[in-house]
């Protein structure tokens, strides 16, 4: 089946230690994104990437990082400069052109991030 | 800069009631797409509806139905004869284009509680 797969679902982190989360798509989606979603908060951008090797920071980028080196990957590495890394994470992405399904972003089930 | 705002945080309802929640978006673009998400505890965010700024034709799909009204800015959402399974956060959003690409801006959701 064609989606947008994430993993972990759980992943505990401990402080001073940076962690990466996977999304992988195979829908032949041009564009992929990262965002954060706190408790009871809405979801706000970390970055996003168009097309292989290209990528831009959202509105909350610093503490994070990311690649983009296949069309079907984008992972995000949470570093230790990031100070309050515990939240849930979606990946998202999207095709372009015409028909409802292009210009729809789908998203994967997420993963929750825990400091210990 | 793009918003979008939900005023409403939490509604609760009555099993078989109608509900409205409403989204009021601000772009200076006259080209973009508006989004109605659903978030179910589990997490993963599911597409409902995508509309065009050039598409002000209200669609109803089932019990839920949507009014574009770009003159207001708004977005809103209608579940008729609500239903327990319908509790869930729902987002609206807001797709425009930049010169780095698309980015997906997100109300901050409302919380529906439909009680049996």
């Amino acid at each position: 089946d064609g989606g947008i797969t994430q993993s972990p679902k759980y992943l505990f982190r401990k402080e001073g230690q940076n962690v990466t989360l996977s999304c992988e798509q195979n829908l032949n989606h041009d564009a992929m994104y990262w965002y954060r979603q706190d408790p009871g908060q809405g979801l706000r951008l970390i970055y996003y990437s168009q097309i292989v090797n290209d990528f831009q920071k959202g509105d909350i980028a610093e503490g994070y990082s990311v690649s983009r080196e296949k069309k079907e990957s984008f992972p995000l590495t949470v570093t230790s400069a990031q100070k309050n890394p515990t939240a849930f994470y979606l990946c998202a992405s999207t095709s372009f052109g015409q028909g409802l399904r292009r210009n729809t972003i789908y998203f994967g089930e997420g993963s929750w991030l825990t400091v210990v | 800069a793009q918003k979008v705002t939900q005023a409403q945080t939490e509604i609760s309802v009555v099993e078989k009631e109608d509900v409205t929640l409403d989204c009021v978006y601000e772009t200076r673009d006259t080209t973009y797409y508006l989004f109605w998400y659903k978030q179910p505890p589990s997490g993963e965010l599911v597409f409902l509806i995508r509309r065009n700024s050039f598409d002000e034709q209200n669609e109803i799909s089932g019990r839920y139905s949507w009014n574009f009204q770009k003159s207001t800015s708004s977005f809103n959402f209608t579940i008729t004869a609500s239903q327990v399974v319908d509790s869930a956060v729902y987002f609206c959003a807001l797709r425009v284009w930049e010169t780095s690409g698309s980015r997906l801006t997100f109300g901050e959701g409302t919380q529906l509680t439909v009680n049996p």
